[in-house]
């Protein structure tokens, strides 16, 4: 069974600054897709980022983008200028021929102005 | 917005009652699987419905079942409700079949608080 392990229960970062959170998974499958879902204080679970697997590019969206390292099975997201909105919590998420998502269990972010 | 719609968005109820959650998947899309999210549990998958079909299951008690209609809206029914069935219940969607490797869209959850 696959797992998503994310270290850091809590993070601060300042508003404008750069913030890295972390997540490993484990599994045997070669072929799968990572997700960062953020869920705000409104409770709702909002896509952030995907990566597939098989694509050694690392995906960004605007001020978001991962660091996928396959072989070490890492999957972190840096938030580049972070903006109050940022604040939420953020999961890690592993996709693979399961049907289902596997959640880590959360990393709680908050931006300082 | 993802366009996923949930309803009730709030439910409280008494140990031992019955509720109905209800999901609208987004548009086009025949997937739909349910979440439950608790504090000690942390989000856990329940069931996943493709096009009708029961397709996969996770952690979903005896006391739980859910069902997608033809008009591919869907269901969740939690009987016998216990205390630490309290939680928030998504419904996602995604387009096909593929669960984990396709992107699935959450809806706003329903949040089930049993008395």
């Amino acid at each position: 069974a696959q797992t998503v392990t994310q270290s850091q229960p809590e993070m601060s970062v300042q508003e404008a600054e750069t913030v890295t959170l972390s997540c490993t998974y484990d599994t045997s499958e070669s072929d799968y897709y990572l997700f960062w879902y953020k869920q705000p204080p409104s409770r709702q679970m909002i896509l952030v980022i995907r990566q597939e697997a098989y694509k050694q590019q690392n995906a960004t969206e605007n001020r978001f983008s991962v660091n996928f390292q396959k072989a070490a099975k890492s999957f972190s997201l840096k938030i580049s200028d972070s903006q109050l909105g940022d604040a939420a919590m953020y999961f890690c998420a592993f996709g693979g021929s399961n049907y289902k998502l596997t959640f880590g269990k959360g990393t709680l972010l908050t931006v300082n102005p | 917005d993802s366009g996923v719609t949930q309803t009730p968005k709030h439910l409280i109820t008494a140990t031992g009652q019955r509720v109905t959650l209800r999901c609208s998947p987004r548009s086009g899309d025949l997937s739909v699987y349910w979440y439950q999210q608790s504090l000690d549990q942390g989000l856990q998958f329940l069931i996943q419905y493709y096009n009708g079909e029961e397709r996969a299951k996770g952690n979903i008690l005896e006391r739980f079942s859910a069902q997608q209609f033809p008009d591919l809206h869907s269901e969740l029914n939690l009987s016998s409700l216990e205390l630490g069935d309290s939680a928030l219940y998504f419904c996602a969607s995604s387009p096909s079949g593929q669960g984990g490797q396709e992107t699935q869209y959450f809806g706003p959850g329903t949040r089930l608080l049993v008395l």
